[in-house]
């Protein structure tokens, strides 16, 4: 059974505080994803990653950093935490298949709150 | 520019009676596409997909619709049962990008 777990499910910050997010999956992916969950919003993408130390930016990057040293494991890092950063992470991997098919398996995700 | 629209941000049926969840597109590139369900507090999950060669594929009480000239595919859930109340997202991608782009969601809510 695929797995994807992230190391904590609620996290509260305060404003200035580095945060880490960490993600691991053991099914031998080559592609991570950070994606952040906003009501009315939806999923929208703020890092991902194609291989160990590569990464790439998405969508909303911006006051964000990632970190790959091994396959299995992608971190998102908020260097200095700001309030219009609480929402729900949620992490993702998916395969190299060289076809079509690109389904993501979802982590439980982390609900950040930062006062 | 929202690449993936999920216009009606929720729906509320009657347990047994069909679930239609629609989702538009706008990039004609995208050539897969994927429903998720999400349940609060909850990673999404995938639920069923559709490539761009086929206009149907169905599984179990999942049925998904794709009009590439429309560019506008459906999710039908029949019959619908107070489990399947979650929040419902389309996404894309395009060839080898393993990128998805997802619509905002749909909740539905299925009443007993």
């Amino acid at each position: 059974d695929v797995k994807v777990t992230q190391s904590s499910r609620y996290l509260v910050k305060r404003t200035g505080e580095k945060v880490f997010l960490e993600c691991v999956q053991d099914m031998d992916h080559e592609n991570m994803f950070w994606y952040r969950q906003d009501p009315g919003l939806g999923l929208r993408l703020i890092y991902f990653s194609y291989d160990v130390k590569m990464k790439e930016k998405g969508d909303i990057p911006e006051g964000y950093s990632v970190s790959r040293e091994k396959k299995e494991r992608f971190s998102l890092i908020l260097e200095s935490a700001s309030t219009n950063q609480t929402s729900m992470y949620l992490c993702a991997s998916t395969e190299t298949s060289g076809g079509l098919y690109n389904e993501q398996f979802f982590g439980p995700g982390t609900r950040l709150t930062v006062l | 520019d929202q690449q993936v629209k999920q216009n009606s941000p929720s729906l509320s049926v009657q347990e047994g009676r069909i679930s239609i969840l629609n989702c538009d597109y706008t990039n004609s590139m995208f050539d897969y596409f994927l429903w998720y369900k999400k349940y609060p507090a909850e990673g999404p999950t995938f639920l069923i997909s559709i490539s761009s060669i086929k206009d149907k594929n169905e599984d179990g009480r999942f049925t998904v619709f794709l009009n590439k000239s429309a560019k506008h595919l459906s999710l039908h859930i029949v019959p619908s049962q107070p489990g399947d109340s979650a929040v419902y997202f389309c996404a894309a991608s395009h060839g080898s990008n393993y990128k998805l782009t997802f619509g905002k969601g749909t909740l539905l809510t299925v009443n007993p």
